[in-house]
Parts: structure tokens; C-alpha cells; sequence
């Protein structure tokens, strides 16, 4: 099956740092690279998604970037805060249909 | 909108005994629906795919006789984890693709959180 993994598992920045958080994918079929935020005991948040027609997509703080040819795609999260703590998971897609394969998770802390 | 909602939030269950977990689409309708398990510090596991009006798919390694899974409408699907064993103790999320959304789009439930004792 897919092999999506996630690095770093753990990240502490300091307030207003950057956090980059990269996974790395198998299955060059996969077309959609989402990034969800979980915090503790809650419910897995969608922040930023890209399709593989798109190189790197931004929102606000937030970045992805998609190397396709590599496969790898990248979180980035600038101008870090406290509540940007929280695990971090990326996912892909398995071949162009919709069932997810999940990262490992990575869990970041924002130190104030 | 997007809204997915699941009951019960928290179950403590006797070892051997069955218990069901729904997910509700609440504002939208859900062709598909997904059953994913995570353990504590872990990540999301696809358990199962459910399609509306027809049987579900099962991960390999899931047993289908023992995690029911039943989608009657395009707003409900069930999870029944039957004759339940501690092993079993896990938080359990449904999500829901949008019928009428973006086709990969996942919205998740808040989760239930399972105890065999």
C-alpha cells in the first residue's frame, strides 16, 4: 500500500519562527496533497490542500509546496504562534480516487 | 456548512458486548463516508470506505464480520464494533466527501472515543 511519511515527528519553534514539516509519498498516481491540524482529542482540520497541477499554494501564513517528481510536498507555516500548536498530519490520496493515506503525524509546540 | 457530526463522543463498554457509532452528515449530503481508527499519538488509519445504498470496503486486515459498517442514507452511516475486546479501546472519526463538493475533500467527525473494559 501507500507509504506516506512525515518528518520531523516532533517541532518546537519559537514564537514568530517559521515551521516547515515535510512528507514524502509512493504512489505516483496520487493527484490531491491535504494538510489537516488535530489538536488534542478534537477533530482533524483541514488548513490547506494541492492538487498536482500546482507547484505551491498559499494561504495567509500558511504554504504547501508539491514536488511531484520527487513526491514530496511540504508544509510551511510563517510567523508561528501558540495556537498553531498541535499535530500536523499530511495525507494523500490513493491512486486519483478519494480514500486517504495518512502521515505519521508531526507534533508541533510554539513556544510564547 | 460541511458540518459531520457523531454519536456517542465517549463509550465504556463490557468486554463481549456490541456497540454502534454513528455519523451524521448534517448540512450536506455524503455519497461517501470513511471509518478511520487512531491510537493515542498516532496517526489515522483508513479503516473502511462506505458507499450509500450499497456494501462497504474493507481495509485489508479489518475485519468486516467484526466493525459492521451499514450506510442507509446519503446522511448516515453506522459503525458497530461487535463482541468488543479491550483491544478494541480506540478513538474511532468518520468523515464524509460532499456529493455536490469537491470530490476529495474529507469532512471529519469529532470522533468517539471507545473503552472495552
Amino acid at each position: 500500500g501507500e507509504n506516506v511519511e512525515q518528518h520531523p515527528s516532533t517541532l518546537s519553534v519559537q514564537e514568530g519562527d517559521s515551521a516547515v514539516i515535510k512528507c514524502t509519498y509512493s504512489d505516483s498516481a496520487s493527484n490531491y496533497f491535504p494538510w489537516y491540524k488535530q489538536e488534542l482529542g478534537k477533530r482533524p482540520q483541514l488548513i490547506i490542500d494541492i492538487r498536482s497541477n500546482v507547484g505551491e499554494k498559499k494561504d495567509q501564513r500558511i504554504a504547501v509546496t508539491l514536488n511531484k517528481t520527487a513526491k514530496h510536498f511540504s508544509l510551511h507555516i510563517t510567523e508561528t504562534q501558540p495556537e498553531d500548536s498541535a499535530v500536523y498530519f499530511c495525507a494523500t490520496n490513493r491512486g486519483e480516487g478519494n480514500q486517504f493515506y495518512f502521515g505519521t503525524g508531526t507534533s508541533l509546540t510554539v513556544i510564547p | 456548512g460541511a458540518v459531520v457530526s457523531q454519536h456517542p463522543s465517549r463509550v465504556i463498554c463490557k468486554s463481549g458486548t456490541s456497540v454502534k457509532i454513528e455519523c451524521r452528515s448534517l448540512d450536506f449530503q455524503a455519497t461517501t463516508m470513511f471509518w478511520y481508527r487512531q491510537f493515542p499519538k498516532k496517526s489515522l488509519m483508513l479503516m473502511a470506505t462506505s458507499n450509500e445504498g450499497s456494501k462497504a470496503t474493507y481495509e485489508q486486515g479489518v475485519e468486516k464480520d467484526k466493525f459492521l459498517i451499514n450506510h442507509a442514507s446519503l446522511t448516515l452511516s453506522t459503525l458497530t464494533v461487535t463482541s468488543a475486546h479491550p483491544e478494541d479501546s480506540s478513538f474511532y472519526i468518520c468523515s464524509a466527501s460532499n456529493a455536490g463538493g469537491y470530490f476529495y475533500e474529507q469532512y471529519f467527525g469529532p470522533g468517539t472515543r471507545l473503552t472495552v473494559t
